[in-house]
């Protein structure tokens, strides 16, 4: 089955300690992104990755960290998570097909800053 | 800076009504996404449209690239349709840049 996968889905941690929170996709897509989800200012992106080892940062990029050393995972790191980082977060992939390009959303991940 | 805004913010509908959820964009934008967001959060790319029209099942979508401003259609509406609508544009015809807050939408029976 066509996935996007991230990991875990709900995390609480405390201030400082840092987190990695995966994506992995399973349908060999060459872009993939990751975007937070906030009440009130809707979904923004914070990094993306048009291939392997080739990154860019979105809109809110600052205090995040992303890599790609592989085409299938895309892992989103905060280095000192601090509670303005508390939101939920979606990694997705994309694939250009006839018609246009079709996004392709992991199940989120709720994180909790204390 | 590119900018996407949605209307309405929230929408209520009976089931069976014929439904519209529009979103203007600015210029710089060349591609318009739709996604919708169930209840429990996952998201689903609906469609991606540069010009014209496109439909799938109960849902239309069209784009008028000089007005800047494109809609969402649902015939026929259905409890099941009830979750957040979200317009993100593109610049670059890659991936969803901008979006829209959202269009939360309920169907009552």
């Amino acid at each position: 089955e066509a996935q996007v996968t991230q990991n875990p889905r709900y995390l609480i941690t405390v201030t400082g300690k840092k987190l990695t929170v995966t994506c992995s996709q399973n349908m060999n897509h060459e872009y993939m992104s990751w975007y937070r989800q906030d009440p009130g200012l809707g979904l923004r992106q914070i990094y993306y990755s048009m291939n392997v080892e080739v990154t860019d940062k979105g809109d809110v990029p600052e205090g995040y960290k992303v890599s790609r050393k592989e085409k299938r995972n895309f892992p989103l790191i905060l280095e000192s998570p601090s509670p303005n980082q508390t939101s939920l977060y979606f990694c997705a992939s994309s694939l250009w097909a006839s018609g246009g390009m079709t996004q392709y959303f992991g199940p989120g991940t709720r994180l909790l800053v204390l | 800076k590119n900018e996407v805004e949605q209307s309405p913010q929230n929408l209520t509908a009976q089931e069976g009504e014929f439904i519209t959820i529009n979103c203007s964009y600015s210029v710089g934008i060349s591609a318009l996404h739709w996604l919708q967001q169930h209840p429990g959060g996952g998201i689903v790319s609906l469609f991606m449209l540069s010009s014209g029209k496109k439909k799938h099942g109960r849902l239309i979508a069209t784009i008028n690239i000089q007005e800047k401003h494109s809609s969402l259609h649902i015939t026929a509406s259905h409890p099941r349709d009830s979750a957040v609508y979200i317009c993100a544009g593109t610049n670059s015809g890659n991936t969803p840049l901008v979006f829209g807050k959202g269009t939360r939408l309920s169907v009552i029976a």
